[in-house]
């Protein structure tokens, strides 16, 4: 089946930090999407892609669809305390299920 | 109004024994499903039903048996329950199996089951 790289694993932030994840796959997908997971929650749709080189913000969230169909980025600009939690990308190739990535665990600094 | 909901959100039980887990969805939505997520957080998607109809049976033992009266309700059955099963169980759903937008899956709150 395809593979769905999300880098980096862990991150920690610092309040009014930029910070940046991605997703790479082994195939083409024809969606992309962001969840966040907070402890003891199901995932939460940040944001969903459906267009190659399509980019969308939702607040201090921005994602992009990758022009070559194999990769997507979430930044997430300003950092703030309740950004903590675990990011989820998920992609679909054509005429195939859902696949989800292995989470980015965004963590405080100490 | 909860969109997915999940019951129950906890259920500790002992190995052997069989016990369900119920979703309900009230967005309208055709498709529902149920991943497991394990001790590492990864997410796998276990089943998928599309108006009542199972679409994805991905390799689960057959213990587990999925099951949609309607639309709006898929509920998961597991007997003989192993130690393994221990997880978080979720519910979601999806207005359509494919078609972009309509495919945007949203997600239940969970439920935590611990097989002792």
């Amino acid at each position: 089946g395809q593979q769905l790289n999300q880098s980096p694993q862990s991150m920690f932030i610092q309040e009014g930090e930029d910070v940046s994840m991605n997703c790479t796959s082994s195939s083409i997908f024809n969606t992309w999407l962001w969840y966040k997971q907070d402890p003891g929650e199901g995932p939460v749709l940040l944001i969903a892609l459906y267009k190659a080189g399509e980019l969308t913000s939702n607040g201090r969230l921005t994602a992009q669809f990758g022009i070559t169909r194999k990769d997507s980025f979430l930044n997430i600009s300003a950092s703030i305390p309740s950004d903590v939690g675990i990011y989820f990308c998920a992609g679909r190739p054509a005429g195939n299920k859902l696949t989800f990535g292995g989470g980015t665990r965004v963590l405080v600094k100490p | 109004d909860t969109a997915v909901s999940q019951t129950p959100k906890y259920l500790v039980t002992q190995m052997g024994n069989d016990k369900s887990i119920k979703c309900e969805q009230n967005l309208g939505h055709d498709t529902m499903y149920w991943y497991k997520q394990d001790s590492k957080k990864f997410l796998k998607i276990m089943f998928s039903y599309n108006n009542k109809e199972l679409i994805i049976n991905e390799t689960v033992p057959n213990r587990f048996s999925p099951k949609s009266p309607d639309k709006a309700h898929l509920n998961l059955h597991i007997n003989s329950l192993e130690l393994g099963d221990s997880a978080v169980y979720f519910c979601a759903s999806s207005q359509a199996i494919w078609g972009g937008k309509q495919e945007t899956q949203y997600f239940g709150p969970g439920t935590r089951l611990l097989v002792l």
